[in-house]
């Protein structure tokens, strides 16, 4: 159990594309996902939180209009990466936290992660 | 604020060998404690974690760590090393379920034959 899937798993695009992320829960309900970001041989930077059917809070230096989070659904949020650029290239991560249902509420469950290139 | 630090980015060990990754946090409440491993282009799997409970944590793949709350540590161990234990290991902190993970820097670790 606890599965989370990342779709897709790899993107090329081109600069000035938007690219959206899709992070799912497959087998329990997310009341928050967590969108990481990790740049080669480094760890994960914490983007921003989304919580279902609520804005999402940003990091500090995080661009909100660029990295537009929806949280549409318990087992569905979505990352979308509007003009991407160059710089833009990383790999993407989210992770989801399980509802009051579900025993573990205190573990954070991880996507594969998107590798996102743009050219 | 939190804070976690990995000591050493890169540990290299022999088969069979003893397996010592180091994790120091910063904490201004009890902490959460978690590891994580990742392979080559993939995302993070669980190892196991602390939430206030056993000192001594036991989780997947033969590793464990401890809680030492007057060291501010929590190491992750496993007797013996693997070929396929070689990965990307993470030590993270939360103050809470809800609240996001902070990492380290990470240590990658390699492991001869």
């Amino acid at each position: 159990g606890a599965v989370v899937s990342q779709h897709p798993s790899w993107v090329i695009c081109k600069s000035g594309t938007s690219v959206k992320i899709e992070c799912r829960s497959l087998d329990f309900q997310a009341t928050t996902m967590f969108w990481y970001r990790q740049f080669p041989k480094q760890s994960l930077m914490l983007m921003a939180t989304s919580n279902e059917g609520s804005k999402a809070t940003y990091e500090q230096g995080v661009e909100k209009d660029k990295f537009l989070i929806n949280h549409a659904s318990l087992t569905l949020s979505t990352l979308t990466v509007t003009s991407a650029h160059p710089e833009d290239s990383s790999f993407y991560i989210c992770s989801a936290r399980a509802s009051k249902k579900w025993r573990e509420t205190d573990t954070q469950y991880f996507g594969p992660g998107t590798r996102l290139t743009v050219l | 604020a939190q804070s976690v630090t990995q000591l050493g980015s890169h540990v290299s060990v022999s088969e069979g060998a003893l397996v010592l990754l180091r994790c120091n946090y910063s904490s201004s409440v009890p902490p959460y404690l978690f590891w994580y491993v990742q392979y080559p282009n993939q995302g993070l799997q669980l190892l196991l974690k602390y939430t206030s409970a056993a000192t001594l944590v036991k989780g997947i793949n033969g590793f464990e760590a401890e809680f030492k709350k007057s060291e501010t540590s929590f190491h992750l161990t496993k007797p013996s090393a693997h070929m396929s234990d070689a990965a990307e290991y993470f030590c993270a902190v939360s103050l809470s379920g809800n609240t996001p993970l902070v990492f380290g820097k990470g240590t990658r670790l390699s492991v001869i034959a």
